[in-house]
C-alpha cells in the first residue's frame, strides 16, 4: 500500500527566510512518481513538480528546489527567500506507474504562512 | 486545450435536491477521477474511471453517483446529500500515472 507522510502540519516563517517542507513516502513498487502541489486559498491545485523513481537528481526552479533521496524515501521541498505569495497549503503526492488509471495518493499537507 | 473544466464553480443545494457536477477535458486522457476535499484536509479519492468504465469506487455512499458518458466528460450526480457532504469536489484526468491535470473544483454547500 502507498502512503505519504508530511509530518509538519503548519509552518510559519518571516519573509525572506528559507523553509523546507518534508515528505516521506512508502510504496512497494520500484517504479513510481512523486509530486508536489500548491493549494492557495482559492482552492485550485497548482502542479509544482513531478519526479520519477529512477531520477534522483535534485532540481531547482527559481526559488524552489527539491531533494529526492530514495535511501530515506524522502522528497523534500525547499523555498528560498520566502515571499508572502508562497503562503498556501503544500501537498506531496505519490502514484504508481504500473497502471494507466492509478490514482494519486496525497499526504495530509503542510500549511505554510509567510509573514511580512 | 490543456485544461480540465469543472462546472459549476459554486453550488448550494438543499438536502432534497438533485444536482450534477460536470467535468470536461479534451486532452485525450483515458483516466478520470473524482476527489472530495474537506476543509483543512487533503483530497480524498472517490471514483476512478478508466476508458469510460468505473474502475475504482472508494466505498462512496450511493447518494453520489458518477457517470462517464464519453471519453471527455465525467459527471457526478448528487441526490439527498447531507450537510457533512459540503466540500470542494475536484476532478482530474491523466494519460497514465505520470501526470495529472486537476480542474479548479466545485465548492459545494449542502443546506
Amino acid at each position: 500500500a502507498q502512503k505519504v507522510t508530511q509530518a509538519q502540519t503548519e509552518i510559519s516563517v518571516v519573509e525572506k527566510e528559507d523553509v523546507t517542507l518534508d515528505c516521506v513516502y512508502e510504496t512497494r513498487d520500484t517504479t513510481y512518481y512523486l509530486f508536489w502541489y500548491k493549494q492557495p486559498p482559492s482552492g485550485e491545485l497548482v502542479f509544482l513538480i513531478r519526479r520519477n523513481s529512477f531520477d534522483e537528481q535534485n532540481e531547482i526552479s527559481g526559488r524552489y528546489s527539491w531533494n529526492f533521496q530514495k535511501s530515506t524515501s524522502s522528497f523534500n521541498f525547499t523555498i528560498t527567500a520566502s515571499q508572502v505569495v508562497d503562503s498556501a497549503v503544500y501537498f506531496c503526492a505519490l502514484s504508481e506507474a504500473r497502471r494507466g488509471n492509478t490514482p494519486l495518493v496525497f499526504g495530509k499537507g503542510t500549511r505554510l504562512s509567510v509573514i511580512a | 486545450d490543456t485544461e480540465v473544466t469543472q462546472t459549476p464553480k459554486h453550488l448550494v443545494m438543499g438536502m432534497t435536491n438533485k444536482k450534477s457536477l460536470k467535468c470536461e477535458q479534451h486532452m485525450g486522457h483515458r483516466a478520470m477521477y473524482w476527489y472530495k476535499q474537506k476543509a483543512k484536509k487533503p483530497p480524498e479519492l472517490m471514483f476512478v474511471y478508466s476508458y469510460e468504465k468505473l474502475s475504482i469506487n472508494e466505498s462512496v455512499p450511493s447518494r453520489f453517483s458518477p457517470e462517464c458518458p464519453n471519453s471527455s466528460l465525467l459527471n457526478l450526480h448528487l441526490h439527498a446529500l447531507q450537510p457533512e457532504d459540503s466540500a470542494l469536489y475536484l476532478c482530474a484526468s491523466s494519460p497514465t500515472g505520470r501526470g495529472y491535470t486537476f480542474g479548479s473544483g466545485t465548492r459545494l454547500t449542502v443546506v
